[in-house]
């Protein structure tokens, strides 16, 4: 089994539909998880993180982590074409001492149609 | 102005070569990465730096070796290319390498070996 797993798509949706992507890890040892987005041909660029369970909302975004289950979510409400990209899960792990490093999922490919 | 950039963006070569990619970040950042992302999107981390000191070196064959030459710069030089280092490498500076540091990405160099 894979640290972490991600849903990976492709999702495609119509403008202004609610968005939920999904991720599952296996290891409680993971602190922080984020969200990354990459656009086609372009480098991953961090969207959002948090630390705690709970929901961390961000404009139309919200990240939702949930301890317990070792699931992490991603809701985008009111999608736009312009949201249509991979959406990546990281999470870090201590990798000895203070240094940390990133353990990304799959990727889902999202697409919004107009 | 470019926060990392990859040098260069195209690489196409024979199987058996040898080949770098260069990397430099203009954010003051003191740690430094290479992921490697396989054509299933899937992005994992290669190495990490600290202030010009390896951190992180995951199970990556010795044809692949790292030098950071300066905090700025970390570059990634591939001997003996293989069919299977076909791939896009990517980039990343942090400030640090704390557990709740935001990476960010170059552009990524895309390496085909035929």
């Amino acid at each position: 089994q894979k640290e972490v797993e991600q849903d990976p798509g492709p999702l495609s949706v119509p403008e202004g539909a609610i968005v939920s992507l999904n991720c599952t890890y296996s290891n409680s040892a993971f602190q922080y998880f984020m969200w990354y987005r990459q656009y086609s041909r372009k480098g991953p660029e961090l969207l959002m993180y948090t630390y705690s369970s709970g929901n961390k909302e961000d404009g139309r975004f919200t990240a939702q982590v949930d301890k317990s289950s070792k699931y992490i979510s991603l809701f985008i409400r009111d999608s736009q074409p312009s949201d249509s990209a991979t959406y990546l899960c990281a999470m870090t792990l201590n990798s000895g001492g203070s240094n940390y490093k990133l353990t990304f999922g799959k990727g889902t490919l999202l697409t919004v149609n107009p | 102005d470019t926060a990392v950039s990859q040098t260069p963006k195209y690489l196409v070569t024979q199987m058996g070569n040898d080949k770098s990619i260069k990397c430099e970040q203009n954010l003051g950042h003191d740690t430094m990465y290479w992921y490697k992302q396989d054509s299933k999107k899937f992005l994992k981390i290669m190495f990490s730096y600290n202030n010009k000191e390896l951190i992180i070196n995951e199970t990556v064959p010795n044809r692949f070796s790292p030098k950071s030459p300066d905090k700025a710069h970390l570059n990634l030089h591939i001997n003996s290319l293989e069919l299977g280092d076909s791939a896009v490498y990517f980039c990343a500076s942090s400030q640090d390498q704390g557990r709740m540091e935001t990476q960010y990405f170059g552009p990524g160099t895309r390496l085909l070996v035929l």
